[in-house]
């Protein structure tokens, strides 16, 4: 069964707002990964990261990872339209590229 | 080609009957990974190939699933007699050694 907690469930915001959303499990990972799933697609990456601490941004996505390695957060600044989807966080115990565990998801909805 | 090709995208059997689903990672990923992902939840992991080696096996609910990939390229994701609880997405993914992977569209099984 799945490990990861990740919240909120769904979220409903206007577009420009802000968006946060976090990923907690009872296990420590090496790596944090961070996907978005759009109907009928496969999950894609957005952003990996590899040290506890470490903050990255990949456009107007910004993810940590926590220091105790067992959590991660994914911000969404200014959000537009094409945001909606299915955000996933994911867990791996080797830094390359192994078994991931995912959480349930995150839908977002963005309201024009 | 460009992405991981799954192939078909949509497969209804009925219960019992045998299903294969195929895979076609992007050429010269030595990994290669089946996730099943049941609706409203994050994908699982079911198997790991490295090259044609399968060296984790341990997502496999029954020993009724079964995969290979002989020539280290394609892969394909057996099931035998299918039951309603194999309805699922079944997600391919594929790696060169420590990127990050990338998922191919799925096939979605429904067993009537």
């Amino acid at each position: 069964g799945q490990q990861l907690n990740q919240s909120p469930q769904s979220m409903f915001i206007q577009e420009g707002e802000d968006v946060s959303m976090n990923c907690t499990s009872s296990s420590i990972f090496n790596t944090w990964l961070w996907y978005k799933q759009d109907p009928g697609e496969g999950p894609v990456l957005l952003i990996a990261l590899y040290k506890a601490g470490e903050l990255t941004s990949n456009g107007r996505l910004t993810a940590q990872f926590g220091i105790t390695r067992k959590d991660s957060f994914l911000n969404i600044s200014a959000s537009i339209p094409s945001d909606v989807g299915i955000y996933f966080c994911a867990g791996q115990y080797s830094t390359n590229a192994g078994k991931s565990t995912f959480g349930d998801g995150t839908t977002l909805t963005v309201k024009p | 080609g460009a992405g991981v090709s799954q192939s078909p995208r949509y497969k209804v059997a009925k219960r019992g009957q045998d299903v294969a689903l195929r895979c076609d990672p992007i050429s010269g990923h030595v990994s290669l990974f089946w996730y099943q992902q049941a609706l409203g939840q994050g994908p699982e992991f079911l198997t790991y190939f490295q090259n044609e080696a399968q060296l984790d096996k341990s997502g496999l609910p029954s020993d009724r699933f079964f995969a290979e990939r002989p020539e280290g390229s394609v892969s394909t994701l057996k099931i035998q007699r299918t039951q309603q609880e194999d309805s699922a997405v079944y997600l391919c993914a594929s790696s060169f050694w420590d990127n990050g992977y990338t998922f191919g569209s799925g096939t979605r099984l429904t067993v009537v």
